[in-house]
């Protein structure tokens, strides 16, 4: 089945530090989506990308959809304390009802 | 705003017992519908998923099943629960248009004993 390989699987960097992660696959992807999860809750939402090639910012977060389809990445600027948590990608094969998740990248912040 | 509830939030269950978890989806009409589980630490992995009422796609053969009784209402149980089962559940759903986009509820943590 279809696979995303997500990278790295975990970070430990400063507080103010940048932030840089990403996904691949060897399938086309016609949606990207990036999701956080705090400990003990539900994924919310970051961004989502529809189009290849787009380039879409929602605050300190950047995230691009790979212009092959097949890749996607996750930027973080100055990062701050509450962004410690694990960051899922996940995409989607138009048609299928289904996502395919990466495995999830643990950032940890220290002070 | 669409919204996705999930209850109980935590559950520990002994061996053999059934289990019935709810999920219920507000704001939107005519959802797909997502069961996942996550073990501690680990990624999603999808168990069930639900384009309509009364249709259920299994994803993995398990001891659990699915059903979904109303358009905004999705069911996972069990009638027997065995160690394994014990992890973290989500559900999800699309809203709107959207249909690539998964929203996922706050989780319920089942733990058995």
């Amino acid at each position: 089945g279809q696979q995303l390989n997500q990278s790295p699987q975990s970070m430990f960097i400063q507080e103010g530090e940048d932030v840089s992660m990403n996904c691949t696959s060897s399938s086309i992807f016609n949606t990207w989506l990036w999701y956080k999860q705090d400990p003990g809750e539900g994924p919310v939402l970051l961004i989502a990308l529809y189009k290849a090639g787009e380039l879409t910012s929602n605050g300190r977060l950047t995230a691009q959809f790979g212009i092959t389809r097949k890749d996607s990445f996750l930027n973080i600027s100055a990062s701050i304390p509450s962004d410690v948590g694990i960051y899922f990608c996940a995409g989607q094969n138009g048609g299928a009802q289904k996502l395919v998740f990466g495995q999830g990248t643990r950032l940890t912040i220290n002070p | 705003s669409q919204t996705i509830h999930q209850w109980p939030a935590t559950l520990v269950q002994p061996v053999g017992s059934p289990l019935s978890l709810e999920c219920t989806v507000e704001g939107t009409s005519n959802p797909n519908l997502y069961w996942y589980r996550q073990a501690a630490g680990r990624g999603l992995q999808l168990l069930f998923y639900s384009v309509g009422i009364g249709q259920i796609s299994s994803e993995v053969p398990q001891n659990l099943s699915a059903s979904r009784p109303q358009d905004r209402q999705f069911i996972l149980s069990s009638k027997k629960l065995l160690l394994s089962d014990s992890g973290f559940y989500l559900c999800a759903g699309t809203m709107g248009e959207a249909q690539e986009t998964q929203y996922f509820g706050p989780g319920t943590r089942l733990l058995v004993l």
